[in-house]
């Protein structure tokens, strides 16, 4: 199994751009995650998805919006992409029954000049 | 969510113990008290958790006071390879809303 994968590992964006962000996992989870991680400080939950078919909001949702594909995908697309947004961005999946547990990707390092 | 209160740093030689302390003195009766850690920019990966009865597995055990206001993780024999952040989060979301601090940069050194 490859767990969480996420695309592309790295990007670097010009103010004013739009890009979506890619996650997939394999291991048949309901709820997947994305968060994203500033420097020196922790992660911060952009958006989620508890099930296939719904997405809710996190602590900082603003600027971004995400689409639950299927119960493998979970994108996040940045549609005007700002300085504040440079980030590494984290997307994560949960068992349903195993609350305790989320399993992150390798991250996405995101630059927007 | 309980807000939590983490030393930012701390050390330990290899072999020996690390204590990670974790204070969470407003946690409420249905929060739980997670533990992750995140090596070197990776994703972070799960550790433990507990309600109130302390916890092992084979990563490490989770000692929680009789009053869970704090809380210890306790890695028993530290090697160079669980050089990392540790974050203590309490959450009673169902798992779903989980709130990374700044946690505790432990070093672990020969």
């Amino acid at each position: 199994n490859a767990g969480v994968t996420q695309t592309p590992k790295f990007q670097v964006l010009k103010t004013g751009q739009s890009m979506t962000l890619q996650c997939a996992q394999d291991m048949n989870h309901n709820s997947m995650y994305w968060y994203r991680q500033d420097p020196g400080m922790g992660l911060r939950l952009i958006y989620y998805s508890a099930s296939e078919g719904t997405t809710d909001k996190g602590e900082v949702p603003n600027g971004y919006n995400v689409s639950r594909l299927n119960k493998r995908e979970f994108s996040l697309r940045l549609e005007s992409a700002a300085p504040s947004q440079t980030s590494v961005y984290f997307c994560a999946s949960r068992e349903f029954l195993a609350f305790y547990e989320q399993y992150f990707g390798p991250g996405t390092r995101l630059t927007v000049t | 969510d309980a807000k939590t209160t983490q030393p930012p740093s701390m050390d330990c030689a290899e072999g020996r113990a690390a204590n990670l302390p974790c204070n969470h003195s407003t946690i409420s009766g249905n929060e739980y008290v997670y533990w992750y850690r995140q090596i070197h920019s990776q994703g972070p990966q799960y550790i433990i958790h507990g309600l109130k009865n302390n916890e092992t597995n084979e990563m490490a055990s989770l000692i929680i006071t009789e009053d869970r206001k704090s809380s210890t993780l306790i890695l028993p024999h530290a090697t160079l390879r669980d050089t990392a952040v540790y974050y203590c989060i309490v959450s009673g979301g169902g798992g779903n809303k989980l709130t990374f601090g700044t946690g505790t940069q432990l070093k672990v050194e020969l």
